[in-house]
């Protein structure tokens, strides 16, 4: 069954330094999403992309962040100055289409570790 | 403000006891409610969608229903590989994003 890779699983990271998270998702989806879960806490929306640009984004994702699909298959994830208050699980999903029983699939997530 | 609220927070079941996870929210022009799986270490997992009060879904041990305020994860006869967090998210009319509760984590015990 095809499925939403991430990577890396794990990065640990300096305050301040960049990081990029990367995702493949769905090979026929067209929407797709970061959700961050800080540890013990809800699964929070980031950010929607569709048609190579952002169609939704939440208040978590300030300046620093930003989205981008360089190619076909990849779709990533940018912060710019990590602060240790972005440590957490970051997911991707992918939709196939906006009908409304359509559901999101996501990855395993990357865990992100800001020292 | 839109909420999707999950109680209880966690229960512990005897393997073969069957129960109930509640989803209830308040989100105005709801558009589709989920439920996802969710392991230690790995990302939500489908499970289901309801769309309209009334409907029921079902997959092995676990039946979904949706009311027009909640929804219902129920267990029956649970084994210890039904142990997880299970995660109900509401999508609203005009977004699609999901806003997901906090989730329940069920612990079977054989």
């Amino acid at each position: 069954e095809p499925e939403v890779t991430q990577t890396p699983s794990h990065q640990v990271t300096q305050m301040g330094q960049e990081v990029i998270l990367r995702c493949v998702p769905i090979s026929n989806h067209l929407y797709f999403y970061w959700y961050r879960q800080i540890l013990g806490q809800k699964v929070e929306f980031l950010v929607s992309f569709y048609n190579n640009e952002i169609s939704e984004k939440s208040e978590i994702f300030d300046d620093q962040f930003s989205v981008e699909r360089p190619d076909g298959s990849n779709f990533t994830l940018k912060i710019r100055s990590t602060k240790l208050e972005d440590s957490a699980m970051y997911f991707c999903a992918s939709m196939m289409d906006r009908s409304s029983n359509q559901p999101q699939h996501f990855g395993d997530g990357t865990r992100l570790s800001i020292l | 403000e839109d909420q999707v609220t999950q109680s209880p927070e966690a229960l512990r079941l005897q393997e073969g006891e069957s129960s109930s996870l509640n989803c209830s929210y308040t989100v105005s022009g709801l558009r589709g409610l989920f439920w996802y799986r969710q392991d230690p270490g790995k990302g939500p997992e489908f499970l289901f969608t309801l769309y309209s009060a009334g409907e029921e879904k079902e997959k092995e041990r676990l039946k979904a229903t949706l009311t027009k305020k909640e929804s219902f994860l129920h267990i029956t006869a649970p084994k210890p590989e039904d142990s997880a967090t299970y995660l109900c998210a509401a999508r609203l009319n005009n977004d699609y994003k999901l806003s997901f509760g906090a989730g329940t984590t069920v612990t079977v015990r054989a």
